[in-house]
């Protein structure tokens, strides 16, 4: 979608190693989330961020951590990817004011395998 | 957020009506109706948002009857391309730390030929 990117789009791992995916935003909208989704199963939410520098976990945190340096970078890391996190992870924003912090932008999702 | 409950699936044909409804009865005062939809292989597209009786969008309409306790979407004349899952999401963050938005299984509308 436009103002929201992930990168890389595929990755193909193994288990053990560590990965990170990228979500690059140009709204300058204040709220970023990751979440991850398995076939045939809704979203869940791992991490998300309110600011530089302000996270806090969702759903299914474990195994991952996430880091927002600036405003438009929100990186989420697998340290030791194991075949569980084999997903798709959605990065989404928000500007996050009354109603609209519901309405959430979607990036294309990054696909990741864990072997 | 407040607790939504949806049909897990729902089958209709082209052409005719779909109605959607989403339960949630802990909907407080200052909270918003919001819908997505998801096609395979894609994030989730918001398509409406609501907070009391009609809205309505070049996408579909969205019905909210006075106690707000329940929401109904409203997709008109489906056609095949309008196979996908929506979502119903019902809130507002609180507070920055606690913008957490969570979404519920959704609703797995197939529509057919």
């Amino acid at each position: 979608d436009a103002g929201i990117t992930q990168s890389p789009r595929h990755k193909v791992t193994e288990t053990g190693t560590p990965v990170t995916l990228r979500c690059h935003q140009t709204e300058n909208h204040r709220y970023m989330y990751w979440y991850r989704q398995d076939p045939g199963h809704g979203l869940r939410l791992i991490h998300y961020s309110y600011g530089v520098k302000d996270t806090d976990k969702g759903e299914v945190s474990d195994g991952y951590s996430v880091s927002r340096s600036k405003t438009e970078d929100f990186l989420l890391t697998l340290e030791s990817a194991t075949s569980s996190q084999t997903s798709v992870y959605f990065c989404a924003i928000s500007a996050g004011q009354l109603a609209g912090a519901n309405v959430l932008t979607f990036g294309a999702g990054s696909r990741l395998t864990v072997l | 957020l407040a607790k939504t409950t949806q049909p897990i699936s729902m089958d209709s044909y082209e052409g005719q009506e779909v109605n959607i409804t989403c339960s949630h009865n802990n909907i407080a005062t200052n909270d918003y109706i919001t819908w997505y939809q998801q096609f395979p292989s894609q994030g989730p597209r918001f398509i409406i948002q609501g907070y009391k009786t009609k809205v309505t969008n070049e996408v579909a309409s969205l019905f909210i009857p006075a106690d707000r306790k329940s929401s109904t979407l409203s997709l008109p004349r489906v056609s095949l391309s309008d196979t996908a899952v929506y979502y119903c999401l019902v809130g507002v963050p609180r507070s920055s730390s606690a913008s957490k938005i969570i979404f519920g299984s959704g609703t797995r509308l197939s529509i057919r030929p």
